[in-house]
C-alpha cells in the first residue's frame, strides 16, 4: 500500500557511470517532484512535473534528466556520475495546483553513493 | 525566493519532557508542512498546516500565517521522537522550500 515508492533504496556506483532512479505513486496525484538532500541534510527541489509536463527545473546540471512516461511515474536519469552527486534523492507527489496547494507525500528516498 | 528559518538547530531532552520547535518564513505562504526524518532517513508527514492549529496525539502544530511563523509542540517526548524535524513552506507554484531542520535527541 506504499503511496510513493522509489527504487532502488540504495545505489552504490563508480564515478562516470550512468544510473536511473524510479518513482511511482498510487495516490492519483498529477504533480511529482524530485528533491535532493545533501550531506548536511539540506533538502532542495530539483524538478517538478505536472501531468507529464516539466514545470520546475532548478539550476541542476544537464547530466540530470527527469522523465515522466505517465502522471504516476517520474524517473530520474543521471549521466556521468560525479562524487558531488552523492546524496539522498527523494521523490514526492501532490494533487494538481488547480485544487489549491496540497500536501506533498514523500517516498523513502534513494541513497546514492559514488565511489 | 522565500527564506525559512528553524530554531533551535539542536535540542536534547530527557524522556518525558515537552518542547517547542519554531519555523519562521519570510513571505506569505499557502502551504506549510512539518516532517520528521527518522534515523532510517524516512521523511514522515506530521502536519499539513498552512494556518490554524492541529493536534495528533502528543504532537500539535500552530501556524500564524499573518505573522509568518509556525510552532510544533511535542509533549511527553519519547526516545522514538529523536530525529530531524523539518518545516517546509510553499508560496505560489508547487515547490516546497525547506528549513535546515531541528535535530532532536531524546535520552532515556
Amino acid at each position: 500500500d506504499t503511496a510513493v515508492s522509489q527504487t532502488p533504496k540504495y545505489l552504490v556506483t563508480q564515478m562516470g557511470n550512468d544510473k536511473s532512479i524510479k518513482c511511482e505513486q498510487n495516490l492519483g496525484h498529477d504533480t511529482m517532484y524530485w528533491y535532493k538532500q545533501d550531506s548536511k541534510k539540506f533538502l532542495k527541489i530539483m524538478f517538478s512535473y505536472n501531468n507529464k509536463e516539466l514545470i520546475i527545473n532548478e539550476t541542476v546540471p544537464n547530466r540530470f534528466s527527469p522523465k515522466s512516461p505517465d502522471k504516476a511515474h517520474l524517473n530520474l536519469h543521471i549521466n556521468s556520475l560525479e562524487l558531488g552527486d552523492s546524496a539522498v534523492y527523494f521523490c514526492a507527489s501532490s494533487r494538481t495546483q488547480g485544487f489549491g496547494n496540497q500536501p506533498q507525500h514523500f517516498g523513502d528516498g534513494t541513497r546514492l553513493s559514488i565511489l | 525566493g522565500i527564506q525559512v528559518e528553524q530554531s533551535p538547530p539542536d535540542l536534547i531532552l530527557q524522556e518525558g519532557a515537552n518542547s517547542t520547535l519554531r519555523c519562521n518564513f519570510s513571505d506569505s505562504v499557502n502551504n506549510l508542512q512539518w516532517f520528521h526524518q527518522n534515523p532510517w532517513g524516512q521523511l514522515i508527514n506530521l502536519f499539513y498546516i498552512p494556518s490554524g492549529t492541529k493536534q495528533n496525539g502528543r504532537l500539535s502544530a500552530t501556524t500564524v500565517a499573518t505573522e509568518r511563523y509556525s510552532l510544533l509542540y511535542i509533549s511527553s517526548s519519547q526516545t522514538t521522537d529523536s530525529g530531524v524535524y523539518f518545516c517546509a513552506v510553499g508560496a505560489s507554484g508547487s515547490r516546497l522550500t525547506f528549513g535546515e531542520g531541528t535535530q532532536l535527541t531524546v535520552n532515556p
